[in-house]
């Protein structure tokens, strides 16, 4: 069966640090993999998603960047974080197509001092 | 440009209840709308997708409708139990973008 894992669970850092939050999906092939950001109180926001190693599209303009650096690794970074980056991400998995449902891990909270 | 809207913000019910969450979304054309849950501090568990070409689904005490044409769904939760509380989110699935509404959270009292 497939999974998906992130990490770290909880993540504190000062502002102006640098960032990278991994995931990873195991037991399937060429999935499509996606970032979301979840604020307080509001919905999720799609951050990137990629359909294949090294392709990546970006939703909204930000202090974000994502890279696939393996078929079912997905990285977010950021060069310096901002009070604005926190923020509880999610990632996610789908097969390949336009109608596949997504699956999420279990996501990371960043706090920005 | 797809907006989803999920009313109540937040509901609580005695055990036992029948209830009913719902999620609007202005632009029809969509490939799916899939429930989710998300448990405090935790990712998103999926409930019931619910393809655009079909009317409802279930699965256990748990049935979602959707009526493309008005732009509204619901998710009908029978004999809620205290296990049940939760952020209930919906979802929408367009052309490869998926939108989220604010979600629902839901408090089950013993």
């Amino acid at each position: 069966s497939q999974t998906i894992h992130q990490w770290p669970a909880t993540l504190v850092q000062p502002v102006g640090s640098p960032l990278s939050l991994e995931c990873t999906v195991e037991g399937t092939s060429n999935p499509n993999l996606y970032w979301y950001r979840q604020a307080a109180g509001r919905g999720l926001q799609l951050l990137f998603y990629s359909v294949g190693i090294g392709q990546i599209s970006s939703e909204v303009p930000q202090n974000l960047s994502a890279s696939r650096p393996q078929d079912r690794q997905f990285i977010l970074s950021s060069k310096k974080l901002l009070l604005s980056d926190s923020g509880f991400y999610l990632c996610a998995w789908s097969t390949v197509g336009v109608n596949q449902p997504q699956h999420f891990g279990d996501g990371t909270r960043l706090s920005i001092l | 440009k797809q907006e989803v809207t999920q009313i109540p913000a937040a509901l609580s019910v005695p055990e036992g209840e029948n209830l009913v969450l719902n999620c609007s979304f202005t632009d029809s054309a969509i490939y799916n709308l899939q429930w989710f849950r998300q448990d405090p501090g935790k990712g998103l568990t999926s409930l019931l997708l619910i393809q655009s070409s079909q009317r409802e689904q279930t699965s256990g005490r748990l049935n979602a409708s959707l009526d493309k044409s008005s732009g509204r769904s619901t998710l009908y939760i029978a004999a809620s139990q205290p296990g049940d509380s939760a952020t209930y989110l919906c979802a929408v699935m367009g052309n490869n973008d998926m939108r989220f509404g604010a979600g629902t959270r839901l408090t089950v009292k013993p």
